[in-house]
């Protein structure tokens, strides 16, 4: 079964960082970027930014660098995001989603990751 | 970065309505443009790539159209499940940008 799964809800404090991962079971994992997309509650869906796993190439949103890494773990294809330097207004439903190339399309998703920040 | 807007924001409709989504970029983009249905709480699911192709295992009563910076998502014969927010993404050039949704509602 082709699916992503992702780690479980988090809350942190102003300042501080977290880390979500992004498993991937039932097709290759090198031959698929992985994207992280975010939406903040009653708001839209925000791009984040991809990483290929075949080489660990990123492209991260311009408003985001500097406080963005993705990387992955091709032994247990598994994603990261971590987002360091945390604002009240990086509360969001965070998602991984696997892009396909020859759709030119993020076909499956995983099932989101609840990042609080508060004090 | 392509800016993506859809109209209307929102809409009411009753089981049965066709009803019809409109996605603008600000830019042309070809057909490089990906249409998602989101239920809340959940994740986004592939509804239209390529402006026109139906993804697997959706309903014909979905169906896109347009090319350049003008899209249409139309429903035929709304159905219940069909309730939901929907959004265009733009797959042309990076950033990947998505339009700020459409939430139909039932009437």
């Amino acid at each position: 079964q082709v699916q992503l799964v992702q780690s479980g809800a988090e809350v942190k404090k102003p300042g501080a960082s977290v880390n979500v991962s992004c498993k991937a079971s039932g097709f290759t994992f090198t031959n698929h970027y992985i994207t992280w997309v975010r939406q903040a509650p009653g708001q839209g869906l925000e791009w984040m930014g991809w990483i290929s796993p075949y080489n660990g190439n990123t492209y991260y949103l311009q408003n985001l660098q500097g406080r963005i890494t993705m990387t992955t773990d091709t032994s247990t294809s598994t994603a990261y995001m971590e987002l360091r330097s945390l604002r009240s207004d990086d509360t969001a439903l965070y998602f991984c989603a696997r892009y396909t190339k020859v759709t030119d399309l993020f076909d499956i998703w995983g099932q989101g990751t609840m990042v609080i920040v508060s004090s | 970065d392509i800016q993506m807007t859809q109209s209307p924001s929102s809409l009411s409709a009753s089981v049965g309505d066709r009803v019809t989504i409109a996605c603008r970029a600000s830019q042309a983009i070809s057909r490089f443009l990906n249409w998602y249905q989101q239920k809340p709480g959940k994740a986004p699911k592939v509804l239209i790539y390529g402006a026109t192709t139906l993804q697997s295992g959706v309903p014909s009563r979905f169906s896109g159209s347009g090319s350049g910076t003008d899209f249409t998502l139309t429903i035929n014969s709304l159905q219940p499940e069909d309730f939901a927010t929907y959004y265009c993404q733009q797959s042309f050039s990076t950033p990947r940008t998505f339009g700020q949704g459409t939430k139909v509602e039932i009437k």
